[in-house]
């Protein structure tokens, strides 16, 4: 099974740039890596997805090493409506199917200080 | 940028009650997904649908779950006996493209269904 490893909290001021990495040791070849943000009560949002070396689009850039074995969210210039919980997702097997589906780690929660 | 809507926003019901969580994907969207989010924790897989059929179901989607795309458009979470544990936050989702390990996934703003 694919699994991811983040820092369960990060804290940061306005202004700042934000890393947070993630653990994906056991990832599949065909693995994408998808990042999410999620606010209270809303659902998920996707950021950005990649799968090899670095991906930017107007929100963040993700950085994936060579052995795919680990990739890092960099948000630039963070502020107060960052505070969210990071998701980072790999692919993931269904049990009782041996099919795939988008699993959900604990994610990284960001607290941005003013 | 377009949008899943979920109906109603919050739901209330008595343990052993029958609710139906509603769902509007994205229009031009083939695939369909329920995940749920207990206080505090995770957001959980529950199912995945596509032409008509459950393509993946995790664990918690048992016999008291079912899904159906009743018309063109809407797409529903029927939970047959509520029990405490049943709640949560359900979230709906949908995506173009088949697998969704590579691909970009909608979510809506969720359903918070509270079981007394």
């Amino acid at each position: 099974l694919a699994k991811t490893t983040q820092p369960i909290s990060m804290d940061s001021y306005e202004g700042q740039e934000v890393n947070i990495t993630c653990s994906h040791n056991n990832i599949a070849t065909n693995d994408y890596i998808t990042w999410y943000q999620q606010f209270p009560s809303q659902g998920p949002r996707f950021i950005i997805q990649g799968y090899k070396t670095k991906v930017t689009n107007e929100v963040a850039s993700l950085f994936i090493p060579a052995d795919r074995k680990s990739s890092t969210l960099s948000l630039p210039r963070v502020s107060l409506s960052d505070t969210a919980v990071y998701y980072c997702l790999v692919g993931d097997r269904i049990l009782d199917m041996g099919r795939r589906a988008l699993t959900f780690g604990s994610g990284t929660r960001l607290q941005v200080q003013p | 940028e377009p949008e899943v809507t979920q109906t109603p926003s919050h739901q209330v019901t008595q343990m052993g009650q029958e609710v139906i969580l509603r769902c509007v994907p994205i229009s031009n969207h083939l695939y369909f997904y329920w995940y749920r989010q207990i206080l505090g924790q995770k957001v959980e897989f529950l199912v995945s649908f596509y032409n008509n059929e459950i393509s993946e179901k995790s664990e918690i989607f048992d016999d008291q779950f079912s899904v159906e795309r009743p018309d063109g458009s809407n797409f529903t979470l029927k939970i047959r006996s509520t029990k405490l544990e049943d709640s949560a936050m359900y979230f709906c989702a949908s995506s173009a493209y088949r697998d969704p390990t590579n691909e970009k996934l909608f979510f809506g703003s969720g359903t918070q269904l509270s079981v007394l």
